[in-house]
Order: C-alpha cells, then structure tokens, then sequence
C-alpha cells in the first residue's frame, strides 16, 4: 500500500518553462490537496479539489493551475515558472472515512532559476 | 475558518512531557481541531483531532478548554525522535480547506 505518491522527487527548470507535477493515491480517498512549502515557513494550500470533478483555490492558486483527473490523481502545472515558484511541493488526500485525516506525499523539491 | 496562534519555538527534555498550546479564539461549534507534525522535510503526519472532548491516542493527547478558545497538545514522554514542527489547524465540518499555520518548532533535548 503506496498511500500518496508524488513525482517527480526532484525537478530544475529555467524561468518560463512549464511543467506538471504529479500525484496519485491508492486509499480511495475523495478529497486531494497541493501545498508548496517554502524554507523555514509552513505549508500553504495552492488548491484542493473536494471531490471528483471539483476543484478550488486555496490560500497561494496564482500562477498554478490543477486537473484532477480522476479518483486517484491530482495534478498541478505550472504553465510559466518563475523564481518565486521555488518551494517544496506536497499532494494529500482526505476522507470523510478517515475523519478527514490528511494522508502526504513525500514532496517534490522544484527549483527555478 | 478560524485562525490559530502557536508560539514560534519550546524546548523539552528527554522523558519529560511536552505540551503545546494552541490558542483558536475565535472557533465555531462546527470547527475541529488537528494536530499535524513535520519532521525535517518529510509530509506532515496527522497526530491527532478533536471537536469538544479530550482524545487519547497512541502517540498524544489532545486537552480542549471548555470555552474551546484553545487547545494543548501533550506528548507525555518526549523522546529525541519528537522533535520537530508542531501544527495546530482549526477545520470547519465539511469543508477542505486545510489551512496549515507557521506552528511550533519543538526540539527535545538529551
């Protein structure tokens, strides 16, 4: 049982490029979330989506975009990355069965230079 | 939501109990509280949750004031493997918005 997984681990791009970022779960769980961490702050809600089909902005959503896919997968781009995208990414799933407990990836350190 | 406060740092020694407070004055009848921990790098881990009672679990406890304007956090035999970031997130029933503070950085001391 992977639980959430998260890829790539590690990405470098050059400013302006475009990328996605991809996570998948195996829990059966309804709801997924992406968070960017930057050095020595918290985690940040980019978006989330409740459900299947339904995607909303959380606290940072500028400059991203998410597709979820499926059940299983959410993923986010970034269609023009910039320097201040530079973070530590997370994807976590919830559900009403699990009281709604988040469940991580282990993160995708992104760098943009 | 709600918002929460959590001293930025505290200190424990080894085997002693450690108690994080967490302040959410303003939380409504329907918000639950969570308690997440990061180690290093690592996603967060779900400690425990509670809506109006104090809950036991394997790894913690969690102590509800009466009012529920705030909360503590109790690790009651702090190891070295304890140290990390704390995170305190009040969450409305039926909602998805995890909103994660800037927590509290325990570090256990030897």
């Amino acid at each position: 049982n992977a639980g959430v997984t998260q890829t790539p681990k590690f990405q470098v791009l050059k400013t302006g490029q475009s990328m996605t970022l991809q996570c998948a779960q195996d829990m059966n769980h309804n709801s997924m979330y992406w968070y960017r961490q930057d050095p020595g702050m918290g985690l940040r809600l980019i978006y989330y989506s409740a459900s299947e089909g339904t995607t909303d902005k959380g606290e940072v959503p500028n400059g991203y975009n998410v597709s979820r896919l499926n059940k299983r997968e959410f993923s986010l781009r970034l269609e023009s990355a910039a320097p201040s995208q530079t973070s530590v990414y997370f994807c976590a799933s919830s559900d009403r069965a699990t009281n709604e407990k988040l469940f991580f990836g282990s993160g995708t350190q992104l760098s943009v230079l | 939501d709600a918002k929460t406060t959590q001293p930025p740092s505290m200190d424990c020694a080894e085997g002693r109990a450690a108690n994080l407070p967490c302040n959410h004055s303003t939380i409504s009848g329907n918000e639950y509280v969570y308690w997440y921990r990061q180690i290093h790098s690592q996603g967060p881990q779900y400690i425990i949750h509670g809506l109006k009672n104090n809950e036991t679990n394997e790894m913690a406890s969690l102590i509800i004031t009466e009012d529920r304007k705030s909360s503590t956090l109790i690790l009651p035999h702090a190891t070295l493997r304890d140290t990390a970031v704390y995170y305190c997130i009040v969450r409305t029933s039926g909602t998805y918005k995890y909103i994660f503070g800037t927590g509290t950085r325990l570090k256990v001391l030897a």
